[in-house]
């Protein structure tokens, strides 16, 4: 069975430090999209991609926060300086152009020290 | 803008009881509704989609939902809870006007007492 792939599944960094999470999203699927769950509440999107191009960032910390997805398939989300705020799931997600719904990955565990 | 409310952070129930999830929404458009499953240390599972067919929609481990345009709800049941089924579940709805962006409720906390 597809499913999206993300890595690494656990990150300890310190603060001020530089920290990325990479995804694969299910094959063919033309939307990415990569949301950050913050314990004990629901996912809220940072940023979707429509193929190689950016749909929605307006959630995105751009000061800290990059994320691209060069060539369509696979994203890397970036985020430097790194917060004691930061620590969080980061889930990336892929859907497909016809069906609405989202497949979600395992996450990556963000903890900032 | 769309949004999502799930009355009751935890739910607690006995296994073979009733499980029963709350979910409101507010959408100006024809909603995309969705309940997903998180186990700890895990990603989202999806259970079940209303996608404007059927408004009683059966998912994955023996969960349905109705949706109700008139109370603008989706609640989530299953007849008879199991062990298994103890995790944190969310409501979410689809804005199809900005790429089916996923908008999430608070999330409910379910809880089986043996």
């Amino acid at each position: 069975e597809a499913e999206v792939a993300q890595s690494p599944r656990y990150k300890i960094t310190e603060k001020s430090q530089a920290v990325a999470f990479w995804c694969d999203p299910i094959s063919g699927h033309a939307t990415l999209y990569w949301y950050r769950q913050i314990l004990g509440q629901g996912p809220e999107l940072l940023v979707q991609f429509q193929d190689e191009s950016v749909v929605d960032d307006s959630q995105l910390p751009k000061d800290r926060f990059s994320a691209e997805r060069l060539k369509g398939v696979d994203s890397t989300l970036k985020i430097q300086p790194a917060e004691l705020g930061d620590s969080a799931m980061y889930l990336c997600a892929s859907s497909h152009h016809i069906h609405p719904e989202a497949f979600f990955g395992q996450g990556t565990r963000l903890t900032v020290v | 803008a769309q949004s999502v409310t799930q009355l009751g952070s935890h739910v607690s129930v006995s296994e073979g009881a009733l499980v029963l999830l709350r979910c409101n929404y507010s959408s100006s458009v024809p909603p995309y509704l969705f309940w997903y499953v998180q186990y700890p240390n895990q990603g989202l599972q999806l259970l079940l989609k209303y996608t404007s067919a059927a408004t009683l929609v059966k998912g994955i481990n023996g969960f349905e939902a109705e949706f109700k345009k008139s109370e603008t709800s989706f609640h989530l049941t299953k007849p008879s809870a199991h062990m298994s089924d103890a995790a944190e579940y969310f409501c979410a709805v689809s804005d199809q006007a900005a790429g089916n962006k996923l908008t999430f409720g608070g999330g409910t906390r379910v809880l089986v007492k043996p």
